[in-house]
């Protein structure tokens, strides 16, 4: 199973929205509506942020919102802030029941 | 508020074993799915495999050849072993519950544990 791609990097300046493209196949993205989002600042453990396209977990800023379209997952930061600066994984269940990762997405709050 | 600690080695050898014990607490194993996530120094995540606890695993087919997961549910403890290391394998390992059920998702994520292999 191949890697989900993702760009490598994204930036914005506070305040701004942006977005955070995740490209898969009909195998895995395109199959299933359960893929998650999760961030991990540097040297700290990932967080899941929205998981079955979505949905947030408890806790979870309503600024983080996620959205699919045929193979094509999103992740949209609205009002970016400082603290959102962090790497970007999102992951998909497979029709193979296996789950595949994205290569990561850096956030840059400029 | 469910808790998952790795613990093992933190250097292998070439050509040996590596071998991680995740041990879960403030929940019962008999539930859920159980997962490992590995991540090389400075790269992303990779997903290994998950293990149901009745014994039936999951494997990422890239690496299935050598690994095994195995759960322990006496001791609400889940366990890896990869065959064969190379340095490829060095990397921080984390175990993670994933729930599957209607939804799916891996949370929480134990700390991480560095392991190395180099002789």
């Amino acid at each position: 199973q191949s890697a989900l791609t993702q760009p490598a990097s994204v930036s914005g300046s506070p305040g701004q929205a942006i977005t955070i493209s995740c490209t898969g196949t009909s195998s895995d993205v395109g199959s299933y509506d359960h893929v998650s989002w999760y961030q991990q600042h540097p040297g700290k453990v990932p967080k899941v942020m929205i998981y079955d396209v979505n949905e947030r977990p408890s806790g979870v800023s309503t600024r983080f919102s996620g959205s699919k379209s045929g193979n094509t997952a999103s992740l949209t930061i609205s009002g970016l802030q400082a603290e959102d600066e962090a790497d970007y994984y999102c992951s998909s269940y497979t029709t193979s029941s296996t789950q595949v990762f994205g290569g990561g997405t850096k956030l840059t709050v400029l | 508020q469910v808790q998952l600690q790795e613990s093992g080695p933190g250097l292998v050898k070439p050509s040996e074993t590596l071998s991680l014990t995740c041990t879960v607490s403030d929940d019962s194993i008999s539930n859920y799915y159980w997962s490992w996530i590995r991540q090389p120094p400075g790269r992303g995540l990779e997903w290994i495999g998950y293990i149901h606890y009745t014994g039936g695993a999951i494997y990422n087919p890239s690496l299935k050849s050598r690994l095994t997961i195995s759960v322990d549910t006496s001791r609400n403890l889940f366990s890896l072993k990869v065959r064969s290391v190379t340095a490829a394998d060095t990397a921080v390992y984390y175990c993670a519950r994933f729930v599957w059920s209607m939804s799916k998702r891996f949370d929480p994520w134990g700390q991480g544990i560095l392991v190395t292999v180099s002789s």
